[in-house]
């Protein structure tokens, strides 16, 4: 059973970077078939794909946030890390680390959440 | 990439029937049979409870099913339980660019 763990700062100051990490057991970063993609939820609103980050290194990101994101991977430590820069109070999300099989392209496997505030 | 268009709520007896429809484009759902419903408890995360229009995953109740017709799919919850009550997301493949859009999400109440 793959479990996922996110794990950051809960509150980032506006125009600063949100780095958060997501740890990955019962599973590898490093096997084919699978996207680790990040997901958010602003508060009492619908989800958001942020982008996903395969295997081999290549990356997809959601256009409309594409300028400002960063996922990439660390196989030894069999995580998957997400970056967003410039962020703002609009940025207040839930962010959820997921898995998603890449034949049938359905985010299986999701992290439980972490509330990330911008705020001064 | 707009969001796929949900009802915002869908209410029902114990032991009815409730259907979630899932709106989008010839872009989205129009063009591939991949889409999949998740089930959101308030403080959870998403639980996938159908994938590629109408597959259940193990362990998830025969209660679910779906279908697509065009641009919009939908999700039928039958024998409504007190456990069903939750908000249901609807998500789409939408190509390599926009990967994937997620629906606005329809909160399901059982009376």
């Amino acid at each position: 059973q793959v479990q996922l763990q996110e794990s950051g700062p809960g509150l980032v100051k506006p125009s600063e970077t949100l780095s958060l990490t997501c740890t990955v057991s019962g599973g590898s970063v490093s096997s084919g078939s699978y996207y680790w993609s990040w997901i958010r939820q602003p508060p009492g609103k619908g989800l958001e794909w942020i982008g996903y980050i395969y295997y081999s290194g290549s990356t997809n990101y959601n256009p409309s946030l594409k300028s400002r994101v960063t996922i990439s991977v660390d196989t030894s430590k069999n995580q998957f890390s997400l970056k967003l820069s410039s962020v703002t109070a609009a940025d207040t999300a839930v962010y959820y680390c997921a898995r998603a099989e890449d034949t049938s392209e359905t985010i299986d496997y999701w992290g439980q959440g972490t509330l990330v505030t911008v705020s001064s | 990439q707009s969001a796929l268009t949900q009802p915002a709520s869908v209410s029902g007896s114990p032991g009815q029937s409730i259907t979630i429809s899932c709106t989008g484009t010839s872009s989205d759902v129009g063009s591939y049979n991949l889409v999949s419903w998740y089930q959101q408890h308030p403080g959870k995360a998403p639980k996938l409870m159908l994938f590629e229009v109408n597959k259940r995953p193990s362990g998830v109740s025969n209660r679910f099913s779906g279908s697509k017709s065009g641009n919009t799919a939908s999700l039928t919850i039958s024998g409504l339980q007190a456990e069903d009550e939750a908000d249901y997301y609807c998500c789409s493949y939408a190509g390599s660019s926009t990967r994937y859009v997620f629906g606005t999400g329809t909160k399901v109440t059982v009376l």
